[in-house]
């Protein structure tokens, strides 16, 4: 069975600062990886996906995230926060053939001017 | 093109009754998926349709139903609702077709249940 954890409910960090969100995953396959953003009173939006192509994604925002096998896991990081990129950001796994998403319980990204 | 269409966007009703909730996918879209999102127990998927037969479902109890027609449009119903039924509840289009396919989610529908 597949499963995501994504540790810290809340991250704060100073606007201009690294931005880290931590995502881990478990799956017997080898796995599709997911990170998804929701603004406030909004739907969820994808920032990046993981697809066993490149290790290193990038995606919109100036976001990006890591795949590393030994580790299990694919952190979010963006090298300078904005205050536009206060939000919930969620993690999520797939598989090859199943057209189901498991989701991680998301992180709320404070940023403090 | 146009995105997810969730309607309605804001309702209130009281224990008892029921509600349906509905949503347009993306043109061309094959796939719906519909999820409750809680405070306290985040997001929880309901159940996927692709084209009009249930594909995937989620552990909620059978007050929650759904159906998808031929256009690809969804609905869901919840009967006999209870306080623990106030949520967000998201609709998401894919074309269903690829398991890195991109979801493209509507702004929900906030349930109120008093």
């Amino acid at each position: 069975a597949q499963s995501v954890t994504q540790l810290g409910s809340h991250v704060s960090v100073s606007e201009g600062a690294l931005v880290l969100l931590r995502c881990n995953y478990s799956s017997s396959v080898p796995p599709y990886l997911f990170w998804y953003v929701q603004y406030p009173n909004q739907g969820l939006q994808l920032l990046l996906k993981y697809t066993s192509a490149a290790t290193l994604v990038k995606g919109i925002n100036g976001f990006e995230a890591e795949f590393k096998k030994s580790e299990t896991s694919f952190h979010l990081t963006k090298p300078s926060a904005h205050m536009s990129d206060a939000a919930e950001y969620f993690c999520a796994v797939s598989s090859p053939l199943v057209y189901q998403l498991i989701w991680g319980a998301g992180t709320k990204l404070i940023i403090k001017p | 093109k146009a995105g997810v269409t969730q309607t309605p966007r804001y309702l209130i009703k009281t224990r008892g009754q029921q509600v349906t909730l509905s949503c347009s996918p993306i043109s061309g879209h094959r796939s719906v998926s519909w999820y409750q999102q809680t405070p306290g127990q985040g997001l929880q998927f309901l159940f996927e349709y692709f084209s009009e037969t249930q594909r995937n479902k989620g552990n909620f109890p059978g007050r929650f139903s759904g159906r998808q027609f031929s256009n690809s449009r969804s609905e869901m119903n919840v009967s006999t609702l209870e306080l623990g039924d106030s949520a967000l509840y998201l609709c998401a289009s894919s074309r269903g077709t690829e398991s890195t396919g991109e979801l493209f989610f509507g702004e929900g529908s906030r349930l109120t249940v008093l």
